[in-house]
């Protein structure tokens, strides 16, 4: 059974429509994260919640957006989809302490046409 | 931004060998994991050391750290072909932040 759904596992969008991106997760986890993986790359963290605290990286660009409603759902909201913003992205659990790993969802591949 | 550096980037070798991977660290640590990843698929935890140990087993992983070289580097013994994949060391530090490092491809042989 999955533990942390991401919805859509594939999204093509035009260039400069708003997308957003869904994960869910029934792990009852506080800790939320998204990344962001280009071809042959290393997952790059966008950000992460720490309960509803909100961490962005300095280096996201101002384009990515995310909310969380609850404990449960985490959206990415990406305002203005470029060509160099096709990527996987994708979502990770965790709860805090330092015994636990995160636990990733499928990820959604994006596509900007 | 990237916290880890893995070397080497690419790895190939015949199964049966073993496969040396490492990573190093840039920041203080709460635990360093390790991960693989297939092509085109999510990432899956093999095994996570925390700060205060130096050295984890689990079947036929091996994992070391050494927090004041912040270094760190995860043994595959015995390789299988399955074993095909990328492999990354991710860093877990304040707040929960979880950084990847630049990860390993590595290439079992038959």
């Amino acid at each position: 059974d999955a533990m942390v759904i991401q919805n859509p596992r594939y999204q093509v969008t035009q260039f400069g429509k708003p997308v957003t991106l869904s994960c869910s997760q029934t792990l009852n986890h506080n800790v939320m994260y998204w990344y962001q993986q280009k071809s042959s790359q290393a997952p790059k963290l966008l950000f992460h919640y720490y309960d509803k605290d909100f961490n962005n990286e300095a280096d996201t660009p101002d384009n990515f957006q995310s909310r969380r409603p609850n404990t449960s759902f985490c959206f990415l909201d990406i305002r203005s989809p470029g060509l160099g913003d096709a990527a996987m992205y994708l979502c990770a659990t965790s709860v805090t302490g330092d015994w636990t790993e995160a636990f990733f969802g499928q990820g959604t591949r994006l596509t900007v046409v | 931004s990237q916290q880890g550096e893995e070397d080497p980037q690419a790895l190939s070798i015949q199964e049966g060998e073993n496969a040396t991977m490492n990573c190093s660290y840039k920041t203080s640590i709460n635990n360093l994991q390790w991960y693989r990843q297939n092509s085109g698929r999510g990432l899956v935890h093999l095994i996570l050391i925390r700060s205060n140990e130096r050295e984890k087993h689990s079947g036929r992983l091996r994992v070391t750290l050494d927090t004041s070289k912040k270094s760190s580097s995860l043994l595959i013994t015995a390789s299988r072909a399955a074993d095909t994949a990328s492999y990354f060391c991710a860093t877990h530090g304040t707040a929960s932040k979880l950084t990847f490092g630049t990860g390993t491809r590595l290439q079992v042989t038959l």
